[in-house]
């Protein structure tokens, strides 16, 4: 079965500073990630998603998502953080099972 | 488009009392239907999936049970809540499609608290 991990319990960055979250995924064949972002009290919202083609993903809010094979990773970056990304994300792939999240990122962000 | 609605949002139980959670989808046939819990600063946790009406897989034993009456309906259910059912419960969606590439499309979620 898959599995997911973010090394990244909590990151704090500056408004307009770049960002980038860490995700590692195991997987044996190629996997499909994602990246979900979820406001304090609020359901998840897809960010972006792989399954196959060009391997930087643009998705929503300006994050963009690379995958790298070599180093089974799916990190999520920003170039420029805005006070409302302040949240939690997390990073998901599915496999030979239903979709496997990590434990998340909690992202804060300050003046 | 599709919408997926859960009720109640909030819910206080005292221990013992029994559970029902309810998860509906709009918009789309067969879907995928799920069950997670999220507990403070544990992630997601999946309770239970289902890819059929009357179909239901178990990932974590429990005392808590998921049906599946009607193919856009999904009820999580206890019949005696302990402290530790206490949390964020989350329904999710997907088209189910073979092969993969089920992106999950979530409900808002019902804060449980069991005293």
């Amino acid at each position: 079965a898959q599995s997911v991990t973010q090394p990244d319990i909590h990151i704090t960055v500056s408004e307009g500073a770049s960002l980038e979250l860490r995700c590692n995924y195991s997987y044996g064949a190629t996997p499909y990630l994602f990246w979900y972002v979820q406001s304090p009290g609020q359901g998840l919202q897809l960010l972006l998603k792989y399954f196959s083609g060009d391997t930087l993903v643009q998705g929503i809010k300006g994050f963009e998502a690379e995958f790298k094979r070599s180093q089974s990773s799916f990190n999520l970056r920003k170039p420029s953080v805005h006070w409302s990304d302040a949240a939690e994300y997390f990073c998901a792939v599915e496999g030979n099972t239903p979709l496997v999240f990590g434990k998340g990122t909690r992202l804060s962000v300050i003046a | 488009s599709q919408t997926i609605h859960q009720w109640p949002a909030t819910l206080v139980q005292p221990v013992g009392s029994p559970l029902s959670l309810e998860c509906t989808v709009e918009g789309t046939s067969n879907p995928n239907l799920y069950w997670y819990r999220q507990a403070a600063g544990r992630g997601l946790q999946l309770l239970f999936y289902s890819v059929g009406i009357g179909q239901i897989s178990s990932e974590v034993p429990q005392n808590l049970s998921a049906s599946r009456p009607q193919d856009r309906q999904f009820i999580l259910s206890s019949k005696k809540l302990l402290l530790s059912d206490s949390g964020f419960y989350l329904c999710a969606w997907s088209p189910g499609l073979a092969g993969g590439q089920n992106e999950q499309f979530f409900g808002p979620g019902t804060r449980l608290t069991v005293l």
